[in-house]
């Protein structure tokens, strides 16, 4: 049970490359978000998914696409990367939205030059 | 004004010292999250509760719904506890989004 896991753990980007950040859950969980860290910052979340085939804006969405693309699989794209995007990316799980216990993937460090 | 507050920003204790994080917020909420995130980065949920009294190892997490506050215990404090503890709430009018607290960095030294 490999809980939530993320790839790439690292990457470095280009200012205007694009690139795509994979989560798979095996936890057969419903929800599933995505959130950035910035240095000496909390999380704030980019998108959730709340179930399978649904996929709504959170906190800073601006600049990222996602793909709920199963129920295992919620995927984030940079279309054109920013060096404002540069930050730990966390994807998380949870059974359900409020009342869930959020689990969380090991993250991907980002950078943007 | 952020909706949930942490208390205090920093903390540095001895080892085998009694900790207490607080987590007062500003917003109706039905439950709170606590989560450490280590060092290297990880993220791991704690607890959620949304009243009364949750333990688990040395951890405790209280409750007061009515007063607006939470707060997370560590009896006998090992240096593997530092880490960074985090209180998450989602308000009432939201089933998927948690407004974050800023966080507590503790540090247990030997």
């Amino acid at each position: 049970n490999a809980g939530v896991t993320q790839t790439p753990k690292f990457q470095v980007l280009k200012t205007g490359q694009s690139m795509t950040l994979q989560c798979a859950q095996d936890m057969n969980h419903n929800s599933m978000y995505w959130y950035r860290q910035d240095p000496g910052m909390g999380l704030r979340l980019i998108y959730y998914s709340a179930s399978e085939g649904t996929t709504d804006k959170g906190e800073v969405p601006n600049g990222y696409n996602v793909s709920r693309l199963n129920k295992r699989e919620f995927s984030l794209r940079l279309e054109s990367a920013a060096p404002s995007q540069t930050s730990v990316y966390f994807c998380a799980s949870s059974e359900d939205g409020r009342w869930g216990e959020q689990y969380f993937g090991p993250g991907t460090r980002l950078t943007v030059t | 004004k952020n909706e949930v507050e942490q208390s205090p920003q920093n903390l540095t204790a001895q080892e085998g010292e009694f900790i207490t994080i607080n987590c007062s917020y500003s917003v109706g909420i039905s439950a709170l999250h606590w989560l450490q995130q280590h060092p290297g980065g990880g993220i791991v949920s704690l607890f959620m509760l949304s009243s009364g009294k949750k333990k688990h190892g040395r951890l405790i997490a209280t409750i007061n719904i009515q007063e607006k506050h939470s707060s997370l215990h560590i009896t006998a404090s090992h240096p593997r506890d530092s880490a960074v503890y985090i209180c998450a709430a989602p308000p009432m009018d939201s089933n998927y989004q948690l407004i974050w607290g800023a966080g507590t960095k503790l540090i247990i030294k030997p």
